[in-house]
This record gives C-alpha cells, structure tokens and sequence, in this order.
C-alpha cells in the first residue's frame, strides 16, 4: 500500500508556536497534498507538492517532500486557535488516481 | 465557489436496510470517489468512478456497495444491506486537476 502514515498522531501547541506535522509513504508518487478536517466536516485542500519539487510555500504552510525518504512535512507558522483540526497527508499516484490518506494528525492550538 | 454537496447529512437506519447516499459533484468534474471515516480513524478510499464507470475500487468496496450516476449530475453510493460495521462518515469527492474537492459527508448510523 502506498498510504501515508503522519506523525505525531496529535499535537498540542500555544498560539502563536509553529506545529510540525510529518508524514510518510511508501511507494512512488506523482505528487502528494495535505488537507485538513474540522471535527466531523469534510475535508479542505490546503496544499500540493509534486515529485519534483522539495519545497512549497502557501501563506502561513510550508511543505516539504524527499522523495529519496519517502517523506514529507507540514509546518504551519505562527499557529492560531482556528487552526485547531485534522490534517491528513494523501499520495497521489499519477494525477486523477485515487487519493490515499494517512490516519492524519489532530492539532489543538490553544489560545 | 463551486462545492461537492451531500445527502443527507445524517442517516440512521436499521441493519439489513438499504440506503443511498448522494452526491452532487462539481459540474464541469469528471473523476468522483467515494471515502469512508469510522469515526476519528483515516480515510479510506472506497470507489472511483470515471467516464460513467468504475475506474478503480478498494477491498472494501464489495458486492453490497454500488456506485451509478443517473442523470449526469448526480452520484450516488447503495449499500445493499447495511451491517452495524458500516456505520460511518462517507464522503463524496470530485477532481478535474490533482486537488480533491470534499463533500461535507454523510453520517450514516446502522443500528
């Protein structure tokens, strides 16, 4: 299975910290993306990252991908209360394939 | 914005039912998926459908589930006969580009 696996399973931080979240896989991928779920809703796409690239930057996210360890990390700066959620890291194949997810990440960001 | 819808947002019914779920997928989309989440574990994938037919399916996806897109908007999941082990959220997902769109999901309670 190519499932990403994300650790730490939860994560509690102050406001204002910065969360790291990590994520592994196991087999070739086309690109990998992260999303995030608030308690009981659906999932919203936060950010992408291709094979071919090491490093992506979306406002306060941050990724990173090494292929050559079949990792990935999540950093989100700076961090507030509304970031509280779920974040779930999912493989992609080679585009349109079914999405895997990982068992996700639960941030509390306490105020 | 454009938005994956889903209904109904609950659904209890008694095992050994029949239930659909339904999906109305971004227009101009022409991937849709199927997930499931056991409450706070990952999501797992259950079907694919492309090009009015099913592209890829998971273990899971067995021979009480169906999949049918009956009138080109709507995309709809059967579970023939519901078992206490298909209580869950179940989500419907669209995608023309890499990134996924979520539905809110259906939570479904067999009891």
């Amino acid at each position: 299975s190519q499932q990403g696996e994300e650790d730490p399973q939860a994560l509690s931080i102050q406001e204002g910290e910065n969360a790291t979240m990590n994520c592994s896989y196991k087999t070739s991928i086309n690109n990998l993306q992260w999303y995030r779920q608030n308690s009981g809703r659906g999932l919203v796409h936060l950010i992408l990252i291709r094979s071919n690239e090491r490093e992506k930057h979306s406002g306060r996210l941050r990724v990173t991908l090494d292929t050559s360890k079949k990792s990935s990390s999540l950093l989100i700066t700076a961090s507030r209360a509304a970031d509280t959620a779920s974040y779930f890291c999912a493989t992609d194949r080679r585009g349109n394939t079914p999405l895997v997810f990982g068992k996700g990440t639960r941030l509390s960001v306490i105020a | 914005e454009p938005e994956v819808t889903q209904t109904p947002s609950h659904q209890v019914t008694q095992m050994g039912q029949e239930v659909i779920l339904r999906c109305v997928p971004i227009s101009n989309h022409l991937y849709f998926y199927w997930y499931r989440q056991i409450l706070g574990q990952k999501v797992e994938f259950l079907v694919s459908f492309y090009n009015n037919e099913i592209s890829e399916k998971s273990e899971i996806f067995d021979d009480q589930f169906s999949v049918e897109r009956p009138d080109g908007s709507n995309f709809t999941l059967k579970i023939r006969s519901t078992k206490l082990e298909d209580s869950a959220m179940y989500f419907c997902a669209s995608r023309d580009r890499p990134e996924a769109f979520f539905g809110q999901g259906t939570r479904l309670t067999v009891v």
